[in-house]
C-alpha cells in the first residue's frame, strides 16, 4: 500500500543555512509526489510536484526537490533559509488516480536568527 | 483566478449538534476533496466529489457526509458531533484529466471546536 514517511518531526536551522527535509515513499509504480507547506492556522500551499521527467524539480520560494527512485526518496532542499520559511512541511503521494492524498506526518521547521 | 474558499473559517459547536461546512473550488475545477487535520492523526482523507458524485471515500464513520452541487461547490456535514471531531477541516480542488485527479489546491480550512 502507498505510504509516506517523514523521519524528522522537528528541525531547527539557522537563518541563511541550507535545509534538507526528508521524505520516503512506498508506491507500486512511478509515483506522483508533492510537497506542501502550512503556516500556523492556515491551509496547505503547494511548493512543488513531481510527475515525470527531470528528477530535480524546482518550486516556489526557492525550494527544490530531487526524486531518487533507487532510494524511494523525494527530499526537499533550500540553499539558504529565511525566517519566513518557518512552518510545517508535508510530503504527499496519491493513493490512486482519485483525489485521495496520503500525507507524511509533517516536519516542523524552526528558524533561528 | 480566485483560490479555494471555505466558510465559515471558525465554528464552535457542542456535542450532539450537527454542522455543515462549505467549500467553493477554483473556477473550472470539478473535483473537491475533504481532509481532517488533527495533532494526533495528522491529515486524513474524508472523501472526494467529482461531477456531483462521490468518487473516493476515506475511513470515517457515516456521521461524516458530503455532497457536491452542479456548480462544483461542495458541502460536508457532520452529525451528532463528538469531542474528537474538533479539527481543522480542509478542502482541496483540482482538475481531472482522463479520469485522474490532478494537483490539489487547498483552501484555508474551517476550524471546528466541539465543546
Amino acid at each position: 500500500a502507498q505510504s509516506v514517511t517523514q523521519p524528522d518531526i522537528h528541525i531547527t536551522v539557522s537563518e541563511g543555512a541550507s535545509l534538507e527535509l526528508r521524505c520516503n515513499y512506498s508506491y507500486g509504480a512511478t509515483p506522483y509526489l508533492f510537497w506542501y507547506v502550512q503556516s500556523p492556522g492556515q491551509g496547505l500551499q503547494l511548493l512543488l510536484k513531481y510527475f515525470s521527467g527531470d528528477t530535480l524539480v524546482q518550486g516556489i520560494k526557492g525550494f527544490e526537490a530531487e526524486f531518487k527512485r533507487s532510494q524511494s526518496s523525494f527530499n526537499l532542499r533550500k540553499p539558504s533559509v529565511h525566517w519566513s520559511d518557518a512552518a510545517e512541511y508535508f510530503c504527499a503521494v496519491p493513493y490512486n488516480q482519485g483525489g485521495k492524498l496520503i500525507f507524511g506526518q509533517g516536519t516542523e521547521l524552526s528558524v533561528k536568527p | 483566478k480566485a483560490g479555494v474558499t471555505q466558510t465559515p473559517r471558525y465554528l464552535i459547536k457542542t456535542r450532539g449538534q450537527q454542522v455543515t461546512l462549505s467549500c467553493s473550488p477554483i473556477s473550472g475545477h470539478r473535483s473537491v476533496s475533504w481532509y481532517q487535520q488533527t495533532p494526533g492523526q495528522g491529515l486524513q482523507f474524508l472523501f472526494e466529489y467529482f461531477s456531483e458524485t462521490q468518487r473516493n471515500k476515506g475511513n470515517f464513520p457515516g456521521r461524516f457526509s458530503g455532497r457536491q452541487f452542479s456548480n462544483s461547490r461542495s458541502e460536508m456535514n457532520v452529525s451528532t458531533l463528538e469531542l474528537g471531531d474538533s479539527a481543522l477541516y480542509l478542502c482541496a480542488s483540482s482538475l481531472v484529466f482522463q479520469g485522474r485527479t490532478d494537483t490539489q489546491y487547498f483552501g484555508p480550512g474551517t476550524r471546528l471546536t466541539v465543546l
